[in-house]
Order: C-alpha cells, then sequence, then structure tokens
C-alpha cells in the first residue's frame, strides 16, 4: 500500500517564473493538505482540498494556489515566484471528519536562484 | 488555534529512555494529541496519538494526565537513528488550518 508520494523530489526555477507541484494521497484518503517547510522550521500550513475545493487556508498569498482531482491527487501551483519560496513543500493526507492522523510525503525541495 | 510549547532540544545516550514534555494550554475539547518525527530532507512520520490517559504501540508510549494540558512523548531504549526532531501537534485534521506545527524537539542520541 503506497503512502503518500510527491513529485518532483527537487526542482531549481528562477525568480519571476511558475511551478507545478505533484502529490498522490494515501490509499483511501480523500482530503490533501499543503505545507511549506523552510530550513530550521516547523512547516506553515498553506492549504487543504476536499472533495475539490479549497476547505481551509492559511496566511499565503494568492500566489500561491491549488487543485484537486477526482482521484483525490492535488496540484500546488505557486506564481511569481521569490527567493522566499525556496522551502520544502509537504503534501499530507487524511480522512474528512476522521481522527485519524495525516500522513506526509517526502516532500518537494524547490530551491529559487 | 491550538499552540503548543516544548523544548528547544534534548541530548540523551544510546539505551536510555528518553521523555519529552509538550504544553498545549488551550486545547480543546474535541482535540487529539499527534507527534511525529522527522529527519533532515523528509516528510514527518507519524509516531502516536492519543485523546486521554495513556497510549502505546510498538515505538512509543503517550502519557495525557487528566487536564489534557501537557503531554509527554516516551522513547524506550533510543539508539543513534532516533535522532530527529520531534513535534508535538494538537487539534483535528478536519481543522487543519487550525494545527500548528512549533519549531519541535531537535534530539541527539550519543553513542
Amino acid at each position: 500500500d503506497a503512502g503518500v508520494t510527491q513529485s518532483p523530489t527537487h526542482l531549481i526555477k528562477t525568480r519571476g517564473q511558475q511551478v507545478t507541484l505533484r502529490c498522490s494521497p494515501k490509499s483511501g484518503h480523500d482530503t490533501v493538505s499543503w505545507y511549506q517547510q523552510a530550513l530550521g522550521q516547523g512547516p506553515q500550513f498553506i492549504f487543504q482540498y476536499y472533495e475539490e475545493e479549497e476547505r481551509q487556508r492559511g496566511n499565503f498569498p494568492d500566489r500561491f494556489s491549488g487543485h484537486q482531482f477526482p482521484n483525490y491527487s492535488s496540484e500546488l501551483n505557486v506564481n511569481a515566484l521569490l527567493l522566499g519560496d525556496s522551502a520544502l513543500y509537504l503534501c499530507a493526507s487524511s480522512v474528512m471528519d476522521s481522527n485519524q492522523p495525516q500522513h506526509f510525503g517526502d516532500g518537494t525541495r524547490l530551491s529559487i536562484l | 488555534l491550538a499552540k503548543t510549547t516544548q523544548p528547544i532540544s534534548m541530548d540523551s545516550y544510546e539505551g536510555q529512555e528518553v521523555n519529552i514534555t509538550c504544553s498545549h494550554n488551550n486545547i480543546a475539547t474535541n482535540d487529539y494529541i499527534t507527534w511525529y518525527q522527522q529527519f533532515p530532507s523528509q516528510g514527518p512520520r507519524f509516531i502516536i496519538q492519543g485523546y486521554k490517559t495513556k497510549v502505546t504501540n510498538e515505538v512509543a508510549s503517550l502519557f495525557i494526565p487528566a487536564d489534557r494540558k501537557s503531554s509527554t512523548l516516551s522513547l524506550p531504549r533510543v539508539s543513534l537513528s532516533d535522532t530527529a526532531v520531534y513535534y508535538c501537534l494538537v487539534g483535528r485534521y478536519s481543522s487543519a488550518s487550525k494545527i500548528i506545527f512549533g519549531s519541535g524537539t531537535r534530539l541527539s542520541i550519543r553513542p
């Protein structure tokens, strides 16, 4: 049973470019959340998707957007990249309205030059 | 928001028992307490979750007092591979925006 998978594992972009990160949730999970983790800090919540809609959002600008597909997989899009967007981007999946913990992927390391 | 407070760092030796305590004074009635372990360049890995009293699994125990304002993660007989950052989280995952990762506890295990 595959856990949460993310692609790509590493990515290098330049300022002003756009990027798309992908996530496949753990089998049986219907909810996907995205986090940004800067070096040496804890993950920060970006947003959560359920039933193909953004349900909750953290304190991130609208340059950060997402999508969830009918098969529950999800994408995170970031436009007009800034140097400060360099981070590990984590995807976590869970089951809505359950007390089961989130399961995380190993993330995409995004470097902005 | 369910904010947690835990030590920034801890050191121990192989074979010892390690206890990491987390404070969560404003925990809500429906909140669960969850601990994650994270190695460099990997995603957080679920360790244990509880609501009250004591929970034990094959890798750890979680002790929660009656007032639920704190919790203690206990790692028995640690090894070098337990060197990692440990996060204590409080909340319900249907309300992910209300779950805050702090800076975690950096645990270093020495031979």
